[in-house]
């Protein structure tokens, strides 16, 4: 299992500006997935991290938007820059240290961010 | 590509009854398929999974699911509901074929269940 400290839980910003979450997990994990979670839909992967390279964005999500850092086998963040009304959401970092028939998602408790 | 489906935004049931929280499945070969829960203003809590075998999966707090090849569904039951059962349930996917672990998920759009006196 793992357990993931997420923080800050909430934020208010104001438009233009950026926020960093950051995401301690209790194990080393190789990889570290980022994802949003819009209201009243479904979590979208951003990015996954790998220590020691840069991040694999998806689909619709650039690093000049979301940079994330992977400094260490425990540890990540990921700011959202420039922030816009639409960028409210609430974002989630989760891990998966198992693989195959023991493979499963834990996830830290999210970042609700307004942007006003 | 895969895909999932949650055809209900809310369930609502009566505490004390059997409920079922749907879910279908489109993928190339064959499905990991997972139910979580979400409490509110809490991260996603994983409550149970198919990789392989017995159709019927036992997961936390009661909850069951039942993987159906020919209907490409893995609909969440529980026999008696508890108020304290009412969250957020989202069923995910994830194509055996396909490596990368967690980041090949593919998350329903998630159902509010809501559990009444």
């Amino acid at each position: 299992s793992a357990v993931i400290s997420q923080k800050p839980s909430r934020d208010i910003c104001q438009r233009g500006t950026s926020l960093t979450i950051q995401c301690q997990v209790d194990s080393q994990v190789t990889m570290m997935f980022w994802y949003r979670q819009q209201p009243g839909q479904s979590l979208t992967l951003i990015a996954t991290a790998n220590q020691g390279s840069e991040a694999t964005y998806e689909s619709g999500f650039v690093i000049d938007k979301f940079p994330i850092s992977r400094p260490n086998l425990t540890f990540s963040t990921l700011t959202v820059s420039n922030m816009s009304p639409e960028d409210s959401s609430i974002y989630l970092c989760s891990v998966s240290p198992g693989t195959g028939a023991n493979e499963k998602l834990f996830f830290g408790s999210g970042t609700q961010l307004s942007v006003l | 590509a895969q895909s999932v489906a949650q055809p209900e935004d809310q369930v609502n049931v009566a505490e004390g009854n059997p409920l079922t929280v749907k879910c279908t499945y489109s993928v190339s070969g064959n499905p990991y398929l997972f139910w979580y829960v979400q409490y509110p203003n809490r991260g996603l809590q994983f409550l149970l999974k198919y990789i392989t075998g017995d159709n019927l999966v036992k997961g936390s707090y009661g909850f069951e699911a039942e993987f159906n090849k020919s209907q490409t569904s893995f609909h969440l039951k529980k026999p008696s509901a508890l108020v304290s059962d009412s969250a957020l349930y989202f069923c995910a996917v994830r194509d055996r074929g396909l490596t990368g672990g967690g980041n090949k998920l593919t998350f329903g759009t998630g159902t509010q269940l809501k559990v009444e006196l």
